[in-house]
């Protein structure tokens, strides 16, 4: 039961430009959401997060918004850079539980 | 500062044979603990989740049982792998709040 879906495995953008990486859930109890960024054979790093009374949330290039009545959240990343190309994975929490992780999307910026 | 420990870093075992994966997290007390898995090519799933001592919730039927003999310490095991075993295991600790904070992780082949 996929509760956290990332319907784009990959992603390639131009250096410079915007990446905009999207996320879709199903339960609506989810409150809490968060994107990672994974390199290869490394644990996922946490990069940014928004609770579920916000519908945005910035740090940096980083830019998280949250569509709650469409259950859709996507993280942008202004300007890309080459060290951005990584996976990016979407996951959602409800209640202060566990998180449950999308499949991810891999990213891939080009100089 | 808080730091998670994960070990092996890499693991080729066969098929049988049994496994042990241990996790220690530094600089934080009871924290929450989780084994998740990756298999190729796709998202986390999440094995089991601990958040307190000899507490384990276990997310999926499987091969695969955890245990978490300290507070710090927690422990993935298998009495005798499978080839569909093979994955990248995470350990993850949190402490409060959904976001969770991983190790290096472990490649895991069964052969």
């Amino acid at each position: 039961d996929q509760q956290v879906k990332q319907n784009s495995p990959s992603l390639s953008v131009q250096e410079g430009r915007i990446s905009i990486l999207n996320c879709d859930y199903t339960n609506s109890m989810f409150d809490y959401f968060l994107w990672y960024k994974k390199y290869p054979a490394e644990g996922p790093t946490f990069l940014i997060s928004i609770s579920s009374i916000k519908d945005k949330n910035e740090d940096g290039r980083f830019t998280v918004f949250l569509n709650k009545s469409a259950k859709h959240l996507s993280l942008h990343i202004v300007p890309s850079q080459p060290g951005d190309s990584a996976v990016y994975f979407c996951a959602a929490a409800a209640n202060n539980n566990d998180m449950r992780f999308g499949a991810g999307t891999r990213l891939t910026v080009k100089p | 500062s808080q730091t998670i420990h994960q070990w092996p870093a890499t693991l080729v075992q066969p098929v049988g044979s049994p496994l042990s994966l241990e996790c220690t997290v530094e600089g934080t007390s009871n924290p929450n603990l989780y084994w998740y898995r990756q298999a190729a090519g796709r998202g986390l799933q999440l094995l089991f989740y601990s958040v307190g001592i000899g507490q384990i919730s276990s997310e999926v039927p499987q091969n695969l049982s955890a245990s978490r003999p300290q507070d710090r310490q927690f422990i993935l095991s298998s009495k005798k792998l499978l080839l569909s075993d093979s994955g990248f295991y995470l350990c993850a600790w949190s402490v409060g709040t959904p976001e969770a904070f991983f190790g290096q992780g472990t490649r895991l082949t069964v052969v």
